[in-house]
């Protein structure tokens, strides 16, 4: 079945550290990507998104991600996080083979420790 | 700009019961949609409207969720009768262009005990 992953659920980093969030699809064909974020006690916002040329897609507040085809991924990255990125991350994903409906992942809750 | 308004912002009703949810997308934003959130997942898509016809409801239970998107502005999305596992929060969400969705709404936390 078509599907996005998100393969850890939990992530703790202290501040500074660098982050990496993991994110896979099964869709195959054309596919739009996307991160959201919901802040504690926020609505749930889009954090950056792709859809085609540089697969290096950079997003607010430091945040890029990168589309690497071959293996269906989408990580999410920043370099040194800030206690203010405590959230629940979601990677999501639309395919012109399913209908182009937005599809999400499970979620990642980080939590920083300043 | 003001954004997609949800009420209410929380409901806990027995099961059994009905409830129904009300929402008020951007201005302008002719795609609306109804997702639910269980704890612990990733929103799910429960239907699309396209100004007011569906695009997708393959995912609604349509046994007992019902949704309309009178004049194609609100919407309201309703359960009847409820059950346990619907115990979750209902985004709503709209866009001027889909299926990019910048603007999701509050949500309404259902409780169904």
């Amino acid at each position: 079945a078509q599907s996005v992953s998100q393969h850890n659920h939990h992530v703790i980093l202290s501040e500074a550290a660098s982050l990496e969030l993991g994110c896979n699809y099964s869709y195959g064909g054309t596919v739009n990507l996307f991160w959201y974020v919901q802040y504690p006690g926020q609505h749930l916002q889009l954090l950056l998104k792709y859809f085609s040329g540089d697969p290096l897609v950079k997003g607010i507040k430091g945040f890029e991600a990168e589309f690497i085809k071959s293996k269906f991924s989408f990580n999410l990255r920043k370099p040194s996080v800030q206690w203010s990125d405590t959230a629940e991350y979601f990677c999501a994903v639309t395919a012109d083979n399913a209908g182009n409906m937005l599809t999400f992942g499970g979620g990642t809750r980080l939590m920083v420790k300043p | 700009e003001a954004g997609v308004a949800q009420s209410p912002r929380y409901k806990i009703i027995e099961k059994r019961q009905s409830v129904a949810f009300w929402c008020n997308p951007i201005s302008g934003h002719a795609t609306l949609y109804w997702y639910q959130q269980i704890l612990g997942q990733g929103p799910k898509l429960l239907i699309q409207f396209q100004n007011n016809g569906v695009v997708d409801d393959s995912q609604l239970p349509k046994d007992r969720f019902s949704a309309e998107r009178l004049k194609g502005v609100d919407s309201t999305l309703k359960i009847q009768p409820a059950k346990l596992e619907d115990s979750a929060v209902y985004l709503c969400a709209s866009s001027l262009v889909g299926p990019v969705i910048e603007f999701f709404g509050p949500g309404t936390r259902l409780t169904v005990l």
